[in-house]
């Protein structure tokens, strides 16, 4: 059973579209964050969502609450913008995140 | 800013052989988080500590165990290395449980048991 589900799990994109990737939850959160992974690894935190809308540049995360889904949307896409994005919620109960199994995303030039 | 790292990003280890996982925060956070990453399946909790000394079972403690002697470091151990281990080991750690707190991962350590 996954908490967490992507969609879709793989998008290939040429640059300069605008991308949507889907985050949908089962269980109560108190807050939903979107990361992102460069090959090589590391994550990095990209937004921290409990309602409504964020806007970092060019990259765009919205949470509905009463339908538990989230998107992330990333206009004017680019090459650098390649890489494995992930998103995670911190459940009401306990202290562990859950986790989707990512979205690789390939931008093309 | 705060630094999660772990000691090698790369590892070869032979099956049944200890294997020692090591990361080390620098901003005093009391969460520390062991995950392993695979193809499709996305990070399982391997153990987590709440504070020094303290551990708890993830989803997939199996052949693992951890070690907490000090509140900026949290060791990973696989006892006895097998195959089914190979995997991109990710090291976390958080200031405490508020819902406000994010982690920040290391880089990740790819070990590979031949």
């Amino acid at each position: 059973k996954n908490e967490v589900e992507q969609s879709p799990q793989n998008l290939t994109a040429q640059e300069g579209e605008f991308i949507t990737i889907n985050c949908s939850y089962s269980v109560g959160i108190s807050a939903l964050h979107w990361l992102q992974q460069h090959p090589g690894g590391g994550i990095v935190s990209l937004f921290m969502l409990s309602s409504g809308k964020k806007k970092h540049g060019r990259l765009i995360a919205t949470i509905n609450i009463q339908e538990k889904h989230s998107s992330l949307h990333i206009t004017a896409s680019h090459p650098r913008d390649s890489a494995v994005y992930i998103c995670a919620v911190n459940p009401n109960t306990g202290n562990q995140f859950y986790f989707g199994t990512g979205t690789s995303l390939t931008v093309i030039p | 800013d705060v630094k999660v790292t772990q000691s090698s990003r790369y590892l070869v280890k032979r099956t049944g052989e200890k294997v020692f996982l090591e990361c080390v925060q620098d901003m005093d956070h009391e969460n520390m988080f062991w995950y392993r990453q695979d193809p499709g399946l996305g990070l399982r909790l391997i153990y987590f500590s709440y504070d020094v000394k303290m551990k708890e079972k993830g989803d997939i403690p199996e052949g693992y165990s951890v070690s907490r002697e000090k509140k900026e470091r949290f060791s990973l151990i696989l006892e006895s290395a097998s195959t089914n281990q190979t995997s991109m080991y990710l090291c976390a750690s958080r200031p405490g449980p508020h819902f406000n707190y994010g982690y920040t991962f290391g880089s990740g350590t790819r070990l590979t048991v031949v």
